[in-house]
Parts: structure tokens; sequence; C-alpha cells
């Protein structure tokens, strides 16, 4: 079975930093290219960033709204993924999920349970 | 970006109708896109991928169709489960983006 498990929410000030981490079970993880999606509570999906595979690069692309804020990391030995998000902004209150799919076609087809980040003074 | 558009923005139904739900991308997409459904405190369920392909275990009275920027998910008959929002996604251009969801909610 496939269980994708985000840890590391909370409340943060304005500013601030927090690291999340997403553990992967049950997928070749070394292979997969791992995504950082959130959902302002009551609101849409928003794309946050990506991080390719060792084989292509460890390459990190992110959205405008978090690029320069945001950073991407893989630990391929403990199949784990990390967002770490310094400079926090009000915005960026969400529930954050770690995703990934079949390698070569689209669609999200794992998700984590998903961890809120409230950012507030 | 490519802009994905859905309407209506929530459809109230009896159980046992058929429904079909649209989703616009501001620019051809082929079909790169993806369809799931959320319900409330959980996170997305992929059911259609590539536009009209059913991801593992999705029951086949869900069905995705178009090409290029106009697409729809029908489900034939709608399921008490099947309340929920139902979200587009287009993976064909960088970055990914989503609608904003048509939430389905009991007439």
């Amino acid at each position: 079975e496939v269980q994708l498990v985000e840890s590391g929410g909370g409340l943060v000030k304005p500013g601030g930093s927090l690291r999340l981490s997403c553990a992967v079970s049950g997928f070749p993880f070394t292979n997969a290219w791992m995504t950082w999606v959130r959902q302002a509570p009551g609101k849409g999906l928003e794309w946050v960033g990506r991080i390719k595979s060792k084989s292509r690069g460890e390459t990190a692309d992110f959205g405008a709204p978090v690029k320069g804020r945001f950073t991407i990391s893989r630990d391929d030995a403990k199949n784990t993924v990390y967002l770490q998000m310094n400079s926090l902004k009000t915005e960026d209150t969400a529930f954050y999920y770690c995703t990934t799919g079949v390698l070569g076609r689209g669609g999200f087809d794992y998700w984590g349970q998903g961890t809120l980040v409230t950012v507030s003074s | 970006e490519i802009v994905m558009t859905q309407s209506p923005a929530t459809l109230s139904v009896s159980p046992g109708e058929r429904v079909t739900l649209s989703c616009w991308a501001s620019q051809s997409i082929s079909s790169n896109l993806a369809w799931y459904q959320q319900k409330p405190g959980q996170a997305p369920r992929l059911l259609i991928y590539a536009a009209s392909t059913r991801a593992t275990g999705v029951p086949a009275r869900f069905s995705g169709s178009g090409s290029g920027t106009y697409f729809t998910l029908t489900i034939s008959s709608l399921q008490s489960e099947d309340f929920a929002v139902y979200c587009c996604h287009q993976y064909n251009d960088w970055p990914d983006t989503f609608g904003g969801g048509t939430k389905v909610e009991i007439k």
C-alpha cells in the first residue's frame, strides 16, 4: 500500500520559517518526481513546487507566489521529501499536501493527508 | 500560466441523476488533463487522467472527455458517495494549474 505522510505543520508568525516533511512508503521513491500542492481553507488547489528524481538532477521548480522563499529537497535513503518555507506570509496559510503519480503520465495518484500551516501574528 | 475555469461553482443534483461538469483551459492543453474528487477533510482523489482514462479503482459511472480547451466529467448516475467537490488539473504546461472546483451537493 502506498502511503505519504506529511508532518511539520503548525502556527508560525509572519516572516518565520517552517520545514515540512513527507515520508513515502510502498512506492518506488527513487524515481518519483515529488510535488507539493497547497489549499487555503475553503479554496482551490494550488501547485507549490516539485522536485525531480536524482537521475534527472533533483531539479526543483516553484510557482511564482513562493519562488525565492521556498525550497524542496529529498533524501532518497529515507524516502522523504522536504519543503522548506522561509519568509512566510499570511497568504501562505493552507493545508500542504505532498503528492506524486505514475512516471511518464499525468495526474497525481497518491496524496498525503495534508498538514496545516497557519501564518499569523 | 494557463488558467483553468470550472462551471458551475455549485450544482444541486438528486441521487440517480446524470451530471456533467465543465472545465475550460485558457489555451490548448491537448489531452493533458486530470480530474479529482475531494470530500471534506480529505485529500483529492484522482479520477481521470489524460482527459478520459479512469484511474485504478474508479467506478465506470465516471467518464471524462474533451481535448484542447474544453473538457467534461460526467457521472452517469449519481450515488450518495459522489457528493463532493470536483477539480480539474492541467499538466500540459509548467506550472501545473487547477480549476477552482465544482461542488456537487444534494438537491
